[in-house]
């Protein structure tokens, strides 16, 4: 049972470039999430996808794009990437009801813009 | 939009109980309350959750007042492993769960 799964767990870009990080869960969960986390700083929403389809902003959506094409996987698009979105980024998911509160983590994805 | 209020940071010893407060004044009434912890380059991991009164599991209890508009995470006899990160949540299914500051818990020696 993988859990929550997310690559690359490394990348370095150019200003300007494009990237996809990647994120899918095998626990059946209908929730999923994308957060990043800066150096020292607590976790900021990026976007939130509540099931297969829909997809809704959270704190700092600006130069993100996402994707949730089925209920397994929730992509991340960083169409023009920027040294701003240098980051750690955390793929989560959970399910509904009264465990929805408990979120399944992946390892992160490190992403340095030069 | 973190909906909750956390200490910065604290400090304790090895051995002794350690209690962190969270303030939620603007929970809703189908909220959960979640507690997590983070430790250096890692996602955050699952504590406890509770709705009201007291929950306690292998590793910490979670006390809730009548009121619901704080909570206090309890971690008995810490060690140098406990050193981390830890974080409150509330929120409810479909809901987007914001992460606050979080409290910086240095056990020393």
């Amino acid at each position: 049972n993988a859990g929550v799964t997310q690559t690359p767990k490394f990348q370095v870009l150019k200003t300007g470039q494009s990237m996809t990080l990647q994120c899918a869960q095998d626990m059946n969960h209908n929730s999923m999430y994308w957060y990043r986390q800066d150096p020292g700083m607590g976790l900021r929403l990026i976007y939130y996808s509540a099931s297969e389809g829909t997809t809704d902003k959270g704190e700092v959506p600006n130069g993100y794009n996402v994707s949730r094409l089925n209920k397994r996987e929730f992509s991340l698009r960083l169409e023009s990437a920027a040294p701003s979105q240098t980051s750690v980024y955390f793929c989560a998911s959970s399910e509904e009801g009264e465990r929805a509160g408990e979120l399944f983590f992946g390892e992160g994805s490190r992403l340095t813009v030069l | 939009l973190a909906k909750t209020t956390q200490p910065i940071s604290m400090d304790s010893y090895e051995g002794q109980e350690v209690n962190i407060t969270c303030s939620h004044n603007n929970i809703a009434t189908n909220d959960y309350i979640t507690w997590y912890q983070q430790f250096p380059s890692q996602g955050p991991r699952f504590i406890i959750q509770g709705y009201k009164t007291k929950v306690t599991n292998e590793v910490a209890s979670l006390f809730i007042p009548a009121d619901r508009k704080s909570s206090t995470l309890s971690l008995p006899r810490v060690s140098l492993s406990d050193t981390a990160v830890y974080y409150c949540l509330v929120g409810a299914a479909f809901n987007k769960f914001y992460f606050g500051s979080g409290t910086k818990l240095n056990v020393k020696p």
